[in-house]
């Protein structure tokens, strides 16, 4: 099973400011990694696939890089709507489908 | 526009059963994969299981399978989740999300969730 790490656990951060989130995997995942949105009470949001294809209807402050075993989530001035949960998620190897332990962004 | 709209959670009894359906709409149903995948309590996601977009494959977690069934009836446009089994760390909020493209593997669209509770 690839495990993924995501870092850091929580992030505090003033509006407008960018925020850069990392999520690592055991092993390649090659380019197949998907960025994941969630609000409190919320589904989560299909934001990034494929490392760093925008989906539709997402804004282009966000943005995906990485390849391999090293990812990034890049939001570059954030609003008010972004602080939340993110997840990342592989979809290399499976079964199983593995998704990292979140990264919170808060606002500081 | 999609939609997807999850029923049958609730709370149940260690070892009991419970089905849960997923009606889907605004799309072509039987065009696309569909998942389910769930979050326990203040957790992260884990994904349940897969089905192709005709039935024809289904895969399990590890920590599903074998209690856990997914189907799918393309004429009524509706995913279901048979659980079977049921243990304290079933639950979650479960949700059916629709494969992106076909079979990528990616969720491009989820429900609103619901809760399934395992408690005696």
């Amino acid at each position: 099973e690839i495990v993924m790490t995501q870092s850091p656990a929580t992030l505090s951060v003033s509006p407008g400011e960018g925020a850069t989130l990392s999520c690592r995997a055991s092993q390649s995942v090659n380019s197949k990694l998907a960025w994941y949105q969630q609000k409190p009470g919320q589904a989560p949001r299909l934001l990034i696939y494929d490392a760093y294809t925008r989906a539709t209807g997402i804004p282009a402050r966000f943005s995906g890089s990485g390849s391999g075993t090293e990812f990034t989530l890049t939001i570059s001035s954030l609003q008010s709507e972004d602080f939340a949960v993110y997840y990342c998620q592989q979809y290399n190897i499976w079964p199983p489908l593995t998704f990292g332990g979140g990264t919170k962004v808060e606002i500081k | 526009q999609v939609q997807l709209v999850e029923s049958g959670g609730g709370v149940v009894q260690p070892g009991r059963s419970l089905r849960l359906s997923c009606a889907a709409s605004g799309f072509t149903f039987s065009r696309y994969g569909m998942h389910w995948v769930r979050q326990a309590p203040g957790k992260g996601l884990e994904w349940v299981a897969v089905i192709w977009h005709d039935g024809g494959q289904k895969v399990y977690a590890d920590s599903v399978k074998g209690r856990f069934a997914i189907s799918r009836d393309n004429s009524e446009n509706t995913l279901y989740l048979q659980m079977n089994s049921l243990s304290a760390e079933d639950t979650a909020v479960y949700y059916c999300a629709r494969d992106d493209d076909g079979d990528r593997n990616v969720f491009d669209y989820w429900g609103q969730g619901t809760l399934v509770a395992v408690s005696s």
